[in-house]
């Protein structure tokens, strides 16, 4: 199935360090999405976007609707183990229904 | 308000035999969405009912199907089950206000 472009797949940092990572398509989307998921676990909504350049934050995550409406990123400031897990994008077009398209994660790891 | 839940969490089949998973999307949330993950595939959008009616399809073969009961709640079936169908199977049901998924903690089917 199609899926958004996700980068890295992979990420191994030290505690305390900022981490990014974004999404990118070849076609627009009306809203993004940006969710954790934890193993055994379904995914967990952390940010919502609606509007191109939109800039949202949730404590030390902060992400962004790019002005095309074909990217977003997603930074998390001051990592903590409790971070680990991984981390999807999701862009739905806004037409009839609800269909999310899915990036292919990224996978965070994070040494003490 | 309690969340999306999901039954069973696991379930064991064998090859040819037919499954049928349920999800109870939050109250009031009438939009329930079905998903298939798969570690080479990710996250693939099944179908999406709303008030009972299957609204979305995604690109699946018909031994996937599901239906929505008046209360919201939601079934899917996958019959002649095959081994490539072990997946986790998420349920996300919609927040039409704010355009908003939340996902359930999924049934994980293994096929033997």
């Amino acid at each position: 199935g199609q899926q958004l472009n996700q980068s890295p797949q992979s990420m191994f940092i030290q505690e305390g360090e900022d981490v990014s990572m974004n999404c990118t398509s070849s076609s627009i989307f009306n809203t993004w999405l940006w969710y954790k998921q934890d193993p055994g676990e379904g995914p967990v909504l952390l940010i919502a976007l609606y509007k191109a350049g939109e800039l949202t934050s949730n404590g030390r995550l902060t992400a962004q609707f790019g002005i095309t409406r074909k990217d977003s990123f997603l930074n998390i400031s001051a990592s903590i183990p409790s971070d680990v897990g991984i981390y999807f994008c999701a862009g739905h077009r806004g037409n009839a229904g609800n269909m999310l398209t899915f990036g292919g994660g990224t996978r965070l790891m994070v040494k003490p | 308000k309690a969340g999306v839940t999901q039954t069973p969490r696991y379930l064991i089949k064998t090859r040819g035999q037919q499954v049928t998973l349920s999800c109870s999307p939050i109250s009031g949330h009438r939009s329930v969405s079905w998903y298939q993950q798969t570690p080479g595939q990710g996250l693939q959008f099944l179908f999406e009912y709303f008030s009972e009616t299957q609204r979305n399809k995604g690109n699946f073969p018909g031994r996937f199907s599901g239906r929505q009961f008046s209360n919201s709640r939601s079934e899917m079936n996958v019959s002649t089950l095959e081994l490539g169908d072990s997946a986790l199977y998420l349920c996300a049901s919609l927040n039409a206000d704010r355009g908003e998924q939340y996902f359930g903690p999924g049934t994980r089917l293994t096929v033997t």
